[in-house]
C-alpha cells in the first residue's frame, strides 16, 4: 500500500545503536514542540514534548534537544530497537500566534536487525 | 477508552461527489484538527477548531468545509470532490493549546 515514508530522508541504523533525528523548525515564536512517531497504516503517536523555556528533556530511551538560536530540534533514541522503525515528525505550535500545530515533513528510520 | 475515532476508514468517491468525514473524541478536548497526509509531504493542516462553535483555516483549506456544532465532534466536508483530494485524512484533538494532540487512525480517501 501507499507509504507515508516515500521520498523522505531516511536514517538506517543498526539495532542497538543510538539514533539521532533532526528537525529544523520555521517559527522563532513557537512555544511548544512535539515529536511524533508514525508506523505504517497508523496515525501519529506522541513520543515526547518540550517547551521553549527548556533546552533538553528526557523520557524513556528518548531525549529531545532544543536549540532556539538556530531553530533546531533533535530526537535521540537510545539502543534502537526494530519497533522503532517508523516515520518521525516534529511539530511546533505558537500559543500567541495562530494556535496551529504545524508538522515538519518527517524522517524515516529503518532499524537493521 | 476510544480516544479519537474517525468514520469512515476508507472511501472511494467519484469526481464531483460530496461527502462528510466524522471525527469524534471522548476526552472532552477543546481543540480539534483535520490534517491531510500525502507521500513525502508530511501532515498539512486543513482546518482546526479551538472550541465548540469555532473553526479556523489551516494551510490548505480550499475545497473543504468544517463544522464544530458539538464539542466532541468535528466534521470535514468535501462539497465537490476532486482527484487532488485523494489523500489520507487524520483528525486530532488536544486539551489545550500547548499540550499533545491525539490522533485518529485515519481515513483513506480516493477520488476517481
Amino acid at each position: 500500500g501507499e507509504s507515508v515514508g516515500l521520498h523522505l530522508p531516511t536514517l538506517s541504523v543498526q539495532e542497538g545503536d543510538n539514533s539521532i533525528i533532526n528537525c529544523a523548525y520555521s517559527n522563532s515564536a513557537s512555544d511548544y514542540f512535539i515529536w511524533y512517531k508514525q508506523e505504517s497504516g497508523k496515525g501519529p503517536q506522541f513520543i515526547i514534548d518540550i517547551r521553549s523555556n527548556m533546552d533538553k528533556r528526557q523520557g524513556q530511551r528518548v531525549t529531545v534537544l532544543l536549540n532556539k538560536t538556530v531553530k533546531h530540534l533533535s530526537l535521540q533514541i537510545a539502543a534502537t530497537q526494530p519497533g522503532d522503525s517508523a516515520v518521525y515528525f516534529c511539530a511546533e505550535i505558537s500559543y500567541y500566534g495562530n494556535n496551529r500545530l504545524a508538522f515538519g515533513k518527517g524522517n524515516q528510520v529503518v532499524v537493521i536487525p | 477508552n476510544a480516544g479519537v475515532t474517525q468514520t469512515p476508514k476508507f472511501r472511494v468517491l467519484k469526481t464531483g461527489q460530496s461527502m462528510t468525514l466524522l471525527c469524534a473524541q471522548d476526552m472532552n478536548h477543546e481543540y480539534m484538527y483535520w490534517y491531510r497526509q500525502d507521500p513525502g509531504m508530511g501532515l498539512r493542516l486543513i482546518h482546526y477548531s479551538v472550541g465548540e462553535g469555532t473553526t479556523a483555516k489551516g494551510e490548505v483549506p480550499d475545497g473543504y468545509n468544517v463544522s464544530r456544532l458539538k464539542k466532541q465532534n468535528f466534521l470535514l466536508g468535501l462539497e465537490s470532490a476532486a482527484p487532488s483530494q485523494t489523500s489520507v485524512y487524520f483528525c486530532a484533538s488536544s486539551a489545550r493549546a500547548l499540550t499533545e494532540a491525539f490522533f485518529g487512525q485515519g481515513t483513506r480517501l480516493t477520488v476517481v
